[in-house]
């Protein structure tokens, strides 16, 4: 069965500061891929960042990486340069069938002060 | 991009009615399209796998005489709430992969808070 951990309820973190989002998977499947989505208040969801198990590099997307540790069974997303708007909810999410559902960690709250 | 519209985006409902919530993919034919349920502060968990033209896949403890989905057309899903109590007040969002692109993100919709009274 897959799974994703994520072990940071809340993160704390102020402007500009960069913050790394802690996410492991459980999956015996050799092909998958690791999405990050963002989550504010109001509630949509925002998709931030992808990971193949099979790319070579480390994913960036602007403010964005994502820190691809396979061995580990980690995907840690980093965010350069925290800006308020980054306070929302961040979860960590896995597909190992292509077309199907992604599972979803608890996810985690980020809140950057000034 | 890929568009995905949900609607309503708030409903409030009394105890015993129905609700019938919309999901569509704009600009993009979605064989399959996925709906989830977020309880406050808690992850999205998938309650079921709409299929095009065929019955609901639903996960394991949802029920699907109450949780009635229907995707009669490659844009268009729908997930009525049967009989509502209020601890189906939730937050239901819906999502779609262009057809083709297995790969490529979900496209969510902007989710749907349903409060039963």
């Amino acid at each position: 069965a897959q799974k994703i951990t994520q072990t940071q309820p809340g993160m704390f973190v102020q402007e500009k500061e960069a913050v790394t989002l802690d996410c492991t998977y459980d999956t015996s499947d050799p092909s998958y891929g690791l999405f990050w989505y963002k989550q504010p208040s109001s509630g949509e969801m925002i998709f931030l960042i992808y990971q193949g198990s099979y790319d070579q590099q480390n994913a960036t997307e602007g403010r964005y990486s994502l820190n691809f540790q396979k061995a580990r069974k980690s995907a840690n997303l980093v965010i350069s340069a925290s800006q308020l708007g980054d306070s929302a909810m961040y979860f960590c999410a896995m597909r190992v069938v292509a077309g199907t559902a992604l599972i979803f960690g608890k996810g985690t709250t980020l809140s950057v002060s000034s | 991009g890929a568009v995905v519209s949900q609607h309503p985006s708030r409903v409030i409902c009394k105890s015993g009615t129905s609700v019938k919530i919309e999901c569509r993919s704009l600009d993009f034919q979605a064989t399959t399209m996925f709906w989830y349920r977020q309880f406050p502060k808690q992850s999205l968990m998938l309650m079921a796998t709409s299929n095009e033209g065929s019955k609901a896949t639903y996960e394991q403890g949802v029920e699907k005489d109450k949780f009635l989905i229907n995707h009669a057309s490659l844009t268009l899903s729908t997930l009525t709430v049967t009989s509502a109590h209020p601890e189906d007040s939730s937050f239901y969002i819906c999502s779609a992969t262009p057809k083709g692109l297995g790969n490529s993100p979900l496209h969510f919709g902007n989710g749907t808070r349903l409060t039963v009274t």
